[in-house]
């Protein structure tokens, strides 16, 4: 089956840094999605990215989804202690499989 | 509030007892979904419906039932056939099966 591998496995940065983290996925995608999730809360949608080589923001963060169509990378720009979470990234295949594949996650941890 | 409402938050479970964990959602959303995530673990997928009546097995189905006689309830069931319940199971939903989906805050299944 699909495989999404997601890094690093965790970060642990000081306020005001830079962050990027990326997935690679071992087939192509048509969608690539990236969520946060927060201790005992669900997942929430971040960036939604459709189109190879779509470079989309939202606030501080940016993410691109890969002109090879198996990657995509997420940065978040001025980290806050807010920014401290579980970042997901996930991937649709297309056409009629509705199914996601999400990689493992990334654990940011932001010192003040 | 327009949102996807999971309950209980937290829940135990007997041997050899079902139980069963409910979603609902409010925002006119086609399909929904029923994953389990474990620590360290992406998201693996249970069960999904892309609409009333319909639904499909995800990539870890054995041990779980669904039901989708309503358009806004996707409850999920852990039988006594599945014999590592413990974990953290969320529900999504969205406009169809090609839309970002969205998540409800989770349930954490525990063992007594």
């Amino acid at each position: 089956g699909q495989q999404l591998n997601q890094s690093p496995q965790s970060m642990f940065i000081q306020e005001g840094e830079d962050v990027s983290m990326n997935c690679t996925s071992s087939s192509i995608f048509n969608t690539w999605l990236w969520y946060k999730q927060e201790p005992g809360e669900g997942p929430v949608l971040l960036i939604a990215l459709y189109k190879a080589g779509e470079l989309t923001s939202n606030g501080r963060l940016t993410a691109q989804f890969g002109i090879t169509r198996k990657d995509s990378f997420l940065n978040i720009s001025a980290s806050i202690p807010s920014d401290v979470g579980i970042y997901f990234c996930a991937g649709r295949s297309g056409g009629s499989n509705y199914k996601l594949t999400f990689g493992k996650g990334t654990l940011l941890t932001v010192n003040p | 509030d327009g949102g996807i409402t999971q309950s209980p938050k937290y829940l135990f479970r007997k041997e050899g007892q079902n139980v069963t964990l409910s979603c609902e959602q409010n925002l006119n959303h086609d399909a929904m979904y029923w994953y389990r995530q474990d620590p360290g673990q992406g998201l693996r997928l249970i069960y999904y419906s892309q609409i009333v009546n319909d639904f499909q097995k995800g990539d870890i189905a054995e041990g779980y039932s669904v039901s989708r006689e309503k358009k806004e309830s996707f409850p999920l069931t852990v039988t006594s056939a599945q014999k590592n319940p413990t974990a953290f199971y969320l529900c999504a939903s969205s406009i169809s099966g090609s839309q970002p989906q969205h998540f409800g805050d989770g349930t954490r299944l525990s063992i007594l």
